[in-house]
Parts: C-alpha cells; sequence; structure tokens
C-alpha cells in the first residue's frame, strides 16, 4: 500500500538553527499537508499546498516557516530560526483530491535545545 | 470554526469486550467528513475509520463500527472484541467538504487502555 514517507524521523537542533524536514507524499496525489503535535497534546493544522502554492495556513504557520515542493516527489517543510516551543512532532499528509481521506507519514519528531 | 470535542480523556476496557469512545462537533456545513485515527505509542497516525455526512448509513471496519448521528452532531466508535494492540490514542477529526476546506480539525483525543 502507499505510503506517506518523512525524513528525518528524529532531529534535534539547537535554538536559532534553520530546520528542513523533508516528505514523499503518495505519487497521485495532488494536496499536501503539514501538522504539528506537541507532546501530549492535539494535533494542529499547519498548511495545506495544492498547485504549487499554498491553499490554506493557521496562525501558527508564520513567517518563520516555509513549505515547498522542490521537484516532482519531495514536499518540505522549513523552520527559519527554530524556538523551543518549536519542539513538536511534524507530520507530513496528502490526499488525492480535496474531499479524500488525509493520509500521515509517520512522523519527524523535532527537539530543539 | 469547526470544533471538535472528545469528552473522554481516557478509557479503559478488558481484552475481548466493547468499547464506545465518544466525539461530539460543531459546524455550520451540511456536508463534511468524519473520521477515526489511531495513534500508538509509535506516534504514527493511522487511519482507523471514515464517514461521509450525506451517509445515512454508519461506517463499518471489521471490529470497528461508528454511531452517527447528524442531528445530535455526535459521531462515536465503537470498538469490538477489543485486542491489545487496539491501546493508543483516538483522535476524532473533521473535515468540511467545500472549496478550501482542506484541513482536519482534531479533538483532543482519548487514551485507551486495553487490560488483559
Amino acid at each position: 500500500e502507499p505510503e506517506v514517507t518523512q525524513t528525518p524521523s528524529h532531529q534535534v537542533t539547537q535554538m536559532g538553527q534553520e530546520v528542513i524536514l523533508r516528505c514523499v507524499p503518495i505519487s497521485n496525489h495532488l494536496y499536501f499537508y503539514w501538522y504539528r503535535q506537541i507532546l501530549g497534546q492535539k494535533v494542529e493544522f499547519l498548511v495545506s499546498f495544492y498547485n504549487n502554492e499554498i491553499s490554506e495556513k493557521s496562525e501558527i504557520f508564520d513567517d518563520q516557516f516555509s513549505v515547498e515542493r522542490p521537484d516532482g516527489s519531495n514536499f518540505t517543510l522549513k523552520i527559519r530560526s527554530t524556538k523551543l516551543e518549536d519542539s513538536a512532532m511534524y507530520f507530513c499528509a496528502s490526499t488525492q483530491t480535496g474531499g479524500d481521506t488525509i493520509y500521515f507519514g509517520e512522523g519527524s519528531w523535532l527537539t530543539v535545545v | 470554526a469547526q470544533t471538535v470535542t472528545q469528552s473522554q480523556p481516557e478509557m479503559s476496557v478488558q481484552e475481548a469486550e466493547t468499547v464506545t469512545l465518544s466525539c461530539t462537533y460543531d459546524t455550520s456545513e451540511s456536508d463534511y467528513y468524519l473520521f477515526w485515527y489511531k495513534q500508538p505509542p509509535s506516534r504514527q497516525m493511522i487511519l482507523v475509520i471514515r464517514q461521509e455526512a450525506y451517509k445515512q448509513q454508519n461506517a463499518t471496519e471489521n471490529r470497528f463500527s461508528v454511531n452517527f448521528q447528524k442531528a445530535a452532531k455526535s459521531f462515536s466508535l465503537k470498538i469490538s472484541d477489543s485486542q491489545l494492540g487496539d491501546a493508543a490514542m483516538y483522535f476524532c477529526a473533521y473535515k468540511g467538504s467545500g472549496a478550501g476546506s482542506y484541513q482536519l480539525t482534531f479533538g483532543k483525543g482519548t487514551k485507551l487502555s486495553v487490560i488483559p
């Protein structure tokens, strides 16, 4: 069964450093997402991406965050200058159409120290 | 804005027994999707079951079924013949169907323990 894959599975970074989280969505999917889950809290929407542009973003997704689809397969989330409160599990997800089920990757656990 | 409420932070069930997890939501839309996701200790988000609001029939996936009450805005998950592997966090989630309704809104989750 096709999967959403994410790398790295775990990254530790120093506060103020830039981080790039990578995702390979399911190949025939057209909508891509990033979600965040701070430890012990619920999953929160960050951003959705369709047709090479952001279609929706939450208030969490401020100027420190950016997304990119640099080629036909990868979808990345960049955090420019990490803060302690950015420590969380970041989930990439994708869906074939807007109304379809959203499938999640296994997550990238980011620890900012 | 849509909200999803899971009123049971924790639940437990004896192995082989049945348990029901509650979820209510608030929306002004008439058409939408509802989901239950399972998150085991590995923290992966695994789709359990999906329900389209326009369908009156409750969705079923093997031992998992839902009780969808559209008028009451209720969407509970029933797990039959509970197994040790069912122990996990369960999240209820809502997704609109209109243009631009791309995101999932999650509840806070219910931690399910399965007692051998």
